[in-house]
Order: C-alpha cells, then sequence, then structure tokens
C-alpha cells in the first residue's frame, strides 16, 4: 500500500527553539496533507489541512503563526513548530490522501520533546 | 468534529472475532465510513472503508447497517497483534479527517 513518511520519528529541542517536522508521500502524489498532534492516552486532533501549492487551512484553537505548514509540493509538507514551548510536546502526525481520493495513509508519527 | 460513538473499551479472546461496534446516525449521504487502528505510539493503520456495502479484505470485515446509521469492524481471528485503538470515522472526500475517541481492544489470551 501507499507509504507516508515523517522525519525525524524522535526530536529534542530546547524551549525558545524551532523545530521542522517533514511528511513525505513516497510512491504517491498528495494533494491534501493533514496533520495532527495526539497527547497521551487521548485521541488525535486535527491541527491543519495542508493543500498542495495553497495556504493550510487551521482547525479553531490552532496558531498558524506557531505552527507554520508548507506543502510546497505533491509529495512533501512541512511543519515547523516555532518558538516551542514544553506544552508543545506532543505526538505530531501527518497523513496524506492517496490519488484515488478516498483512502487516508499516516506517517509513523514524530515525537517532539521540549526541554 | 466527530460524528461517530464508539465503546471505550472491549475485550476478546484471542482467536475468536472481534466486532466493535461503531454509531454514527447523522451520517450524510456522500460520506464514507473509514476504520483505522492504532497501536501504542504508531501512526494509525488504515483497515478498510465503505459507502453502503458491506466489504471485507485481508484485514477485517465491515458491516453497515441498511440505514447507515451504524456499523461494525469484525476481525475474524483476533490474535494478541491485534490489541488496539480503533477508530471509526464518518468523511467525505474533500472534507477534513477527524478522530473520534475509539475503542481500545484487548485480546486475551
Amino acid at each position: 500500500g501507499a507509504v507516508v513518511s515523517q522525519h525525524p520519528s524522535r526530536v529534542i529541542c530546547k524551549s525558545g527553539t524551532s523545530v521542522k517536522i517533514e511528511c513525505r508521500s513516497l510512491d504517491f502524489q498528495a494533494t491534501t496533507m493533514f496533520w495532527y498532534r495526539q497527547f497521551p492516552k487521548k485521541s488525535l486532533m486535527l491541527m491543519a489541512t495542508s493543500n498542495e501549492g495553497s495556504k493550510a487551512t487551521y482547525e479553531q484553537g490552532v496558531e498558524k503563526d506557531k505552527f507554520l505548514i508548507n506543502h510546497a509540493s505533491l509529495t512533501l509538507s512541512t511543519l515547523t513548530v516555532t518558538s516551542a514551548h514544553p506544552e508543545d510536546s506532543s505526538f505530531y502526525i501527518c497523513s496524506a490522501r492517496g490519488q484515488n481520493g478516498n483512502t487516508i495513509y499516516f506517517g509513523e508519527g514524530s515525537w517532539l520533546t521540549v526541554v | 468534529d466527530a460524528k461517530t460513538t464508539q465503546p471505550t473499551s472491549m475485550d476478546c479472546a484471542e482467536g475468536r472475532a472481534a466486532n466493535l461496534p461503531c454509531n454514527h446516525s447523522t451520517i450524510s449521504g456522500n460520506e464514507y465510513v473509514y476504520w483505522y487502528r492504532q497501536i501504542h505510539s504508531q501512526g494509525p493503520q488504515y483497515i478498510i472503508h465503505g459507502l453502503k456495502n458491506n466489504e471485507t479484505n485481508e484485514m477485517a470485515s465491515l458491516i453497515i447497517t441498511e440505514d447507515r446509521k451504524s456499523s461494525t469492524l469484525i476481525l475474524p481471528h483476533a490474535t494478541l497483534r491485534d490489541t488496539a485503538v480503533y477508530y471509526c470515522i464518518v468523511h467525505y472526500t474533500g472534507n477534513q479527517f477527524y478522530f473520534g475517541t475509539g475503542t481500545s481492544l484487548t485480546v486475551i489470551p
């Protein structure tokens, strides 16, 4: 099946710095990608929808200036957490809509720890 | 927002069928029913999806009621590796993809 890869799988950064997480569709073109965050023992919370070549659509309550999303190509979307704080520590997951439009594939997730 | 209701947790004996219910009484005519599962600290894994008809693949079967207000995911012979959180999602292509709270399935030896 289709593969979505995230990098890095784990990252530790200092408070106040920025960190970028990449999401790639490895064997298909993805016009739409979704970004989620997940806290321990909680469900996935949609942060934003990323469309290739256009601005991302953010969910209510998600700060667009803090969580910068870029979807510059049909195989790559990036999430940049700017001026990270310890409360931004979480599991971040991306997903991509396959070419048939009906199936959505998820990456392995990226653990962010802000110290 | 999620439009589904699932039991918080379920147990199933190894080798038996696991039947996971989902209520989606406000589903629209063009919304599909999707099932994903998430094993601890991994990204969700696609299982199956359907619109109206029952569906079967190598992983599971999806039974959708005629009025489409509920569905059941069936894992025919549960194994210990099927222990995971199972999410039922209703989704229309082009819209956002929201997760509900899911069902934590524990397969017992």
